[in-house]
């Protein structure tokens, strides 16, 4: 079990610009969620998958925003023509139903939007 | 909606003892808590579901009153590891596997 790994940590962009994030979820993990959190903030649901359906999109997840898992493995989260505003943590989350709600989370993209 | 956790912030000396407390203006139907420590992934500490039950972890144990639709995390012993921001998350509705998460308390222990 090597947990949820995020790529990159850091990410610094210019406003306009699109911007890809990769998480690769615990292996046998069939849900896969990504959250994103503001300093000190809560985090905030953004978009999940089961396998690679993805079952719900939050209503703060603009047309700029998508995410995929193809085959039901890792997952890309993309931003085209980043704002201001899409600056965040931007979270991975990813857990086995048979073991319920509990979340494994990564460590996080941060983005900063110049 | 979110739910609303209190205090924000509390500071103690290590071995003291702390309540945070987390509480929902809709019907709950289970309660997650979480740990975070700066600049680093959210940790699952455990979920109470209804019942009223109280679960414990380490010196670290919650319960859940669902008439009153709020959570109370129990800090006994306080060591410095549990330093950190403590989330509640409750689901959106029952059976639905997306959180909300509060605001956050954040935790100081001090020597």
């Amino acid at each position: 079990d090597t947990g949820v790994s995020q790529d990159p940590r850091h990410k610094i962009t210019k406003r306009g610009q699109n911007v890809t994030f990769r998480c690769d979820p615990i292996s046998e993990h069939n849900r896969l969620y990504w959250y994103r959190q503001t300093l000190g903030q809560g985090p905030e649901f953004l978009t999940y998958f089961q396998n690679e359906a993805q079952l719900e999109k939050s209503r703060l997840l603009s047309d700029r925003f998508s995410a995929e898992r193809p085959k039901g493995s890792f997952s890309t989260l993309e931003i085209q023509r980043t704002e201001q505003g899409d600056s965040a943590m931007y979270l991975c989350a990813s857990s086995f139903l048979q073991e319920g709600e509990k979340l494994f989370f990564g460590s996080g993209t941060q983005l900063s939007v110049l | 909606q979110q739910p609303v956790q209190s205090p924000q912030a509390v500071i103690l000396r290590e071995g003291e003892d702390a309540v945070i407390n987390c509480s929902s203006s809709k019907a709950l139907y289970s309660v997650h808590w979480y740990r975070q420590k700066h600049g680093e992934a959210p940790v699952f500490l455990m979920i109470l579901l209804k019942g009223g039950e109280q679960k414990g972890h380490d010196k670290i144990s919650a319960s859940f009153n669902e008439k009153k639709q709020q959570s109370s995390l129990y800090l006994t012993a306080s060591q410095l590891s549990y330093s950190g921001t403590y989330f509640c998350g409750t689901p959106v509705n029952f059976g639905n596997e997306k959180l909300t998460f509060g605001t956050g308390t954040r935790l100081t222990i001090i020597p």
